[in-house]
């Protein structure tokens, strides 16, 4: 079946710093790949998304791509803010039926001014 | 945003009495989705919807039941609660296009004493 494994948090940051977090996947057929991003006490917000490989999402400065050979899409930022604390999920979904998701556990992420 | 509210949003129940959670959508999106999200786990399906009246499970159903007599409205029941089911439920929508993004309600926590 599916799988997202996700690198363990929390992360602590300090402001401006450079933000990786890792993410791989198993998956059959050809997946779309998917970050979220759950601030406290909301529901998910869709940050990216690719959808083939070497395709590279990227919203509000954040960006991951889509790396068939290794399985992977790991999340980077160059210079995180206080505002970017939250969890993060990597998520896929298969090319088959019903759009069903498959998340990650989800790392934390806390950036200090 | 996308027009999804849930209700209750927060709820204190007994063990053994039965809970009804409601997703309501304004995008009419053709599908829908329940999931449970606790510490250690991230989010799992409890639940899915594919149109009015077509529901399936997801990978934590036991317990759960839905239902879907309108494309705007998608039930949770759990028929008589558990201390294991307190958790944040979030619905999920998705169009059935763009790959298969989700979009999430603002989420319902339940407390099962």
């Amino acid at each position: 079946g599916n799988s997202v494994t996700q690198m363990e948090g929390p992360v602590t940051l300090s402001e401006e710093a450079f933000l990786t977090i890792n993410c791989t996947y198993t998956a059959t057929g050809y997946p779309s790949l998917f970050w979220y991003v759950q601030y406290p006490g909301e529901g998910l917000q869709l940050l990216l998304k690719a959808t083939k490989a070497d395709d590279k999402g990227s919203n509000k400065g954040f960006e991951a791509t889509y790396r068939k050979e290794t399985t992977s899409f790991h999340l980077e930022k160059g210079s995180v803010q206080v505002s970017d604390s939250a969890v993060y999920f990597c998520a896929l979904t298969d090319s088959g039926g019903y759009q069903k998701v498959t998340f990650g556990t989800g790392t934390k992420l806390q950036v200090i001014p | 945003d996308a027009g999804i509210t849930q209700s209750p949003r927060h709820k204190v129940t007994e063990t053994g009495t039965p809970v009804t959670l409601r997703c309501h959508q304004t995008e009419n999106h053709r599908y829908m989705y329940w999931y449970r999200q606790d510490p250690g786990h991230g989010l799992r399906l409890i639940h899915y919807s594919y149109g009015v009246k077509d529901t399936d499970k997801g990978e934590v159903s036991d317990g759960y039941s839905v239902s879907r007599s309108k494309t705007e409205d998608f039930l949770l029941t759990l028929e008589s609660a558990t201390s294991s089911q307190t958790s944040v439920y979030f619905c999920a929508i998705s169009p059935g296009t763009d790959y298969y993004e989700q979009y999430f309600g603002p989420g319902t926590r339940l407390t099962v004493t």
